[in-house]
């Protein structure tokens, strides 16, 4: 199985400051990894595709990069709305796999 | 518009059963792949069972190989999620799932006694 490694596990910033979250792949994905946020309650919302293709009505402060096994989210001007947790999943081959994902704190 | 509904979420006892449903609609049903993913509390997501469009083809996730089975009847558009042996670990929200893009709502299966 393919091994997602995400960090940090956590992080807090100030509404504004640029945040970047990584996910490694234990082996060669290509570019077939998508970004999540989740909030209780909520299904997960996608947020990039193909590691870098923003999913239509996101905001265009979300942008993601990389490719084979190395990844980021970046959020270029955090907002309070943007407060959540943040997964990486790779579906390149079954099993899906997903990063532990990063909690997100707004200060 | 793709639109994806599960329904069969409840309480059950751990070694009970719970038989999940996903009525599809929106794009072509018998020719995707679909899948069910999970959220228990406080975790992260994890991959549970795909099933190909023709059924040919089934995988499952170690934690449930044995104890759950996934069917779906392209007649219908509906997938489904036969679930046996219910341990509490399996407390979840369930998600049907198209693709990286196609989630449902999730249905919450609770295993407490």
């Amino acid at each position: 199985d393919i091994q997602m490694t995400q960090s940090p596990s956590t992080l807090s910033a100030s509404v504004g400051d640029r945040v970047t979250i990584t996910c490694r792949a234990s082996q060669n994905i290509n570019n077939w990894l998508a970004w999540y946020q989740l909030k209780p309650g909520t299904a997960p919302r996608l947020l990039i595709y193909r590691a870098s293709s923003l999913e239509s009505g996101v905001p265009s402060r979300f942008s993601g990069s990389g490719s084979g096994t190395e990844f980021t989210l970046t959020i270029s001007s955090l907002q309070p709305d943007d407060s959540a947790t943040y997964h990486c999943q790779q579906y390149h081959s079954y099993p899906w796999t997903f990063g532990q994902g990063t909690k997100v704190e707004v200060k | 518009e793709v639109h994806l509904v599960e329904s069969g979420g409840g309480l059950v006892k751990p070694g009970g059963s719970l038989r999940l449903s996903c009525a599809a609609s929106g794009f072509t049903f018998s020719i995707y792949t679909m899948n069910w993913v999970r959220q228990a509390p406080g975790k992260g997501l994890e991959w549970v069972s795909s099933i190909s469009g023709s059924g040919s083809y089934i995988f499952y996730a170690d934690s449930v190989k044995g104890r759950f089975t996934i069917s779906r009847d392209n007649a219908k558009n509906s997938v489904y999620l036969q679930m046996n042996s219910l341990r509490a670990e399996d407390t979840a929200v369930y998600y049907c799932v198209k693709d990286e893009a196609d989630w449902g709502q999730g249905t919450l299966v609770t295993v407490s006694s």
